[in-house]
């Protein structure tokens, strides 16, 4: 049972456009989320969070919003630029499972320049 | 500050052999995490340990084990090694404490099983 799941797993936008990555959960007791971009041969790299509490979140080009109501976060880049290529990976975690992170399967993004 | 050192970072063993890999985590950070990262099964959380102590576990059977020092450095071993423990295993660490969830993660090790 994912509990966490990226339904989209790759996604091709031009250089200076939006990118947005889109991520779903279904356990309600994820209080925490956050964003991981991935290179291959390399560790996940964190990008950005957002507690339940608040619904958006925001960090230079990087944006993640957060809809509890639907169980859906949202990631958007703007402007997207090459170097933005890479696996993103949301993940979620919950009070009651200390620093256990539960992943989603991941988006493929690449940005055509 | 350092990031998240993991060693060795490439590493072939033969089935049925045992494997420890090695992580030092962030400097002041005294949780340390395991994920294993596979193409089938993605990143899966292993275990986590904060001031020497597990304080969670993934559902991964009890061939995977784990310790950490009181420098806060951590140790993963896998006894009876099988084709299927073939992934790129990842150390992440925290500082522990507060309301930030942030881990940091380091390189991997890639571990092959023939």
């Amino acid at each position: 049972d994912q509990q966490v799941k990226q339904n989209s797993p790759s996604l091709s936008v031009q250089e200076g456009r939006i990118s947005i990555l889109n991520c779903d959960y279904t356990n309600s007791m994820f209080d925490y989320f956050l964003w991981y971009k991935k290179y291959p041969a390399e560790g996940p790299t964190f990008l950005i969070s957002i507690s339940s509490i608040k619904d958006k979140n925001e960090d230079g080009r990087f944006t993640v919003f957060l809809n509890k109501s639907a169980k859906h976060l949202s990631l958007h880049i703007v402007p997207s630029q090459p170097g933005d290529s890479a696996v993103y990976f949301c993940a979620a975690s919950a009070l009651n499972a200390g620093n256990m992170l539960t992943f989603g399967g991941g988006t493929r993004l690449m940005v055509k320049p | 500050k350092a990031g998240v050192t993991q060693t060795p970072r490439y590493l072939i063993k033969t089935r049925g052999q045992q494997v420890t890999l090695s992580c030092s985590p962030i400097s002041g950070h005294r949780s340390v995490s395991w994920y294993q990262q596979t193409p089938g099964q993605g990143l899966q959380f292993l275990f986590e340990y904060f001031s020497e102590t597990q304080r969670n576990k993934g559902n991964f059977p009890g061939r995977f084990s784990g310790r950490q020092f009181s420098n806060s450095r951590s140790e993963m071993n896998v006894s009876t090694l099988e084709l299927g423990d073939s992934a790129l295993y990842l150390c992440a660490s925290r500082a522990g404490g507060g309301s930030s969830y942030e881990q940091y993660f380091g390189p991997g090790t890639r571990l092959t099983v023939t």
